[in-house]
């Protein structure tokens, strides 16, 4: 099973509408990460996340961090075009033998209809 | 210009070839890993490292190996052991292997076979 389930899959929207992506974790959350991606290209580091209660923002993206829920969610105000890709979080492993990975959810494909 | 270099951009595997995917990095980072992405789904680990000399596997490590000879060098075998190459591969790197530590992403390689 997955460690990190994205919803929803994927979204459509119309530029300027607000959206919400959510990820739930089956583990404890010691390091939640957010990323963009182009199709066919590499990821950008949009956020990351540490302390429950935690939020940040980064221009019309904000995150916050769950902890009690294992949850994180990214809200974008405002969609533009640009914000259209795929977003996926990741968790750090900090437990045991699996110390040191990095696991990512399925993603999330956001289309931005002008 | 520090970064992650992956070579080449795209791959073609011929049946019972092995193929080796290159990833240098400039950045002094002591963590490298491989990740494989197939269409519409999000990154799955095949390998990371997080000193040199050593690696783990991740959750996908049949059918493929790696070394880990230098700091800056992390080459990916893709063996004839994997029936389904076809697939991005993304390699990434970080300082250190901690929960605070973002992952910084080459631009991918596209696998396929002839």
């Amino acid at each position: 099973s997955q460690e990190l389930e994205q919803s929803p899959q994927s979204l459509i929207v119309q530029e300027g509408k607000n959206l919400t992506i959510n990820c739930t974790s089956s583990k404890t959350l010691y390091g939640l990460y957010w990323y963009k991606q182009k199709y066919g290209e590499g990821l950008i580091f949009l956020m990351m996340l540490q302390k429950g209660g935690e939020e940040k923002s980064h221009e019309k993206i904000t995150a916050k961090l769950d902890e009690k829920k294992q949850q994180s969610s990214l809200h974008i105000t405002a969609s533009q075009p640009s914000h259209a890709g795929i977003y996926l979080c990741g968790l750090f492993s900090a437990g045991g033998t699996s110390y040191g990975k990095l696991t990512f959810g399925q993603g999330t494909i956001l289309t931005v209809h002008p | 210009d520090g970064g992650i270099t992956q070579s080449p951009k795209y791959l073609f595997r011929k049946e019972g070839q092995n193929v080796t995917l290159s990833c240098e990095q400039n950045l002094n980072h002591d963590a490298m890993y491989w990740y494989r992405q197939d269409p519409g789904q999000g990154l799955r680990l095949i390998y990371y490292s997080q000193i040199v000399n050593d690696f783990q596997k991740g959750d996908i490590a049949e059918g493929y190996s790696v070394s880990r000879e230098k700091k800056e060098s992390f080459p990916l075998t893709v063996t004839s052991a994997q029936k389904n190459p076809t697939a991005f591969y993304l390699c990434a790197s970080s300082p250190r292997t901690a929960s605070n530590e973002k992952l910084f992403f080459g631009s991918g390689t596209q696998l396929s076979v002839l």
